[in-house]
């Protein structure tokens, strides 16, 4: 049965600062791995999808890597603003797509 | 990328009525959509399938007498509280499924969610 887990699970930075958001997942057999940002009381924004066959993506200031081998992905955010905040979720997809718990990022002026 | 759209988006009922909330693919089709549920603080639950023309195939420990899903078009699929009770309030969330014809591609479009209360 996978299991997805991200760490940290909240997390307070200056704006500015890069950060780094991590994911794991038990089954490395995976379609693909997805990011999305859910803002308080909101549905989800799918921020970057990495195949199973890539190793990262990219999409503005956010980077997102995928090392399946080792069941691993990370999400970087350069130059933190306040508007980042929310919480992101990491999602893989096997036969179906299973959710990690989220990290609340909080992004302070 | 693919637009999904929910109806309503917050609604508020008592005890012992049915809510039924729709799911909608605006600008693709989708033989399958999928129903998730969210606690306050905490992830998205997978409840069920649902699969165009066909019955939906539930997680376990989800009551299908309780969440009745219907997928009735391409574009359509509709989850129905039975007889809701105050621990059924929570934030339900459709998503529709893109895929390509071989498979490789699969990619979920979620969307914005309803609010459930029951009082």
């Amino acid at each position: 049965k996978q299991e997805v887990t991200q760490i940290p699970a909240a997390l307070s930075v200056p704006e500015g600062e890069n950060l780094v958001l991590n994911c794991s997942f038990t089954d490395s057999a995976i379609y693909n791995l997805q990011w999305f940002r859910q803002d308080p009381g909101k549905g989800l924004t799918s921020l970057l999808l990495i195949q199973s066959s890539q190793r990262e993506q990219t999409s503005g200031r956010l980077n997102a890597s995928l090392d399946k081998s080792s069941g691993r992905s990370t999400l970087y955010i350069a130059a933190s603003q306040p508007g980042d905040s929310a919480t992101y979720l990491c999602a893989v997809l096997g036969g179906k797509l299973i959710f990690g718990q989220g990290t609340e990022l909080s992004v302070k002026p | 990328g693919a637009v999904v759209s929910q109806h309503p988006s917050r609604v508020i009922c008592k005890s012992g009525t049915s809510v039924k909330i729709e799911c909608r693919s605006l600008d693709f089709q989708a033989t399958t959509m999928f129903w998730y549920r969210q606690f306050p603080k905490k992830s998205l639950m997978l409840m069920a399938t649902s699969n165009e023309g066909s019955k939906a195939t539930y997680e376990q420990g989800v009551e299908k007498d309780k969440f009745l899903i219907n997928h009735a078009s391409l574009t359509l699929s509709t989850l129905t509280v039975t007889s809701a009770h105050p621990e059924d309030s929570s934030f339900y969330i459709c998503s529709a499924r893109v895929s390509d014809y071989g498979g490789t591609y699969n990619e979920q479009f979620f969307g914005p969610g309803t609010r459930l209360t029951v009082l």
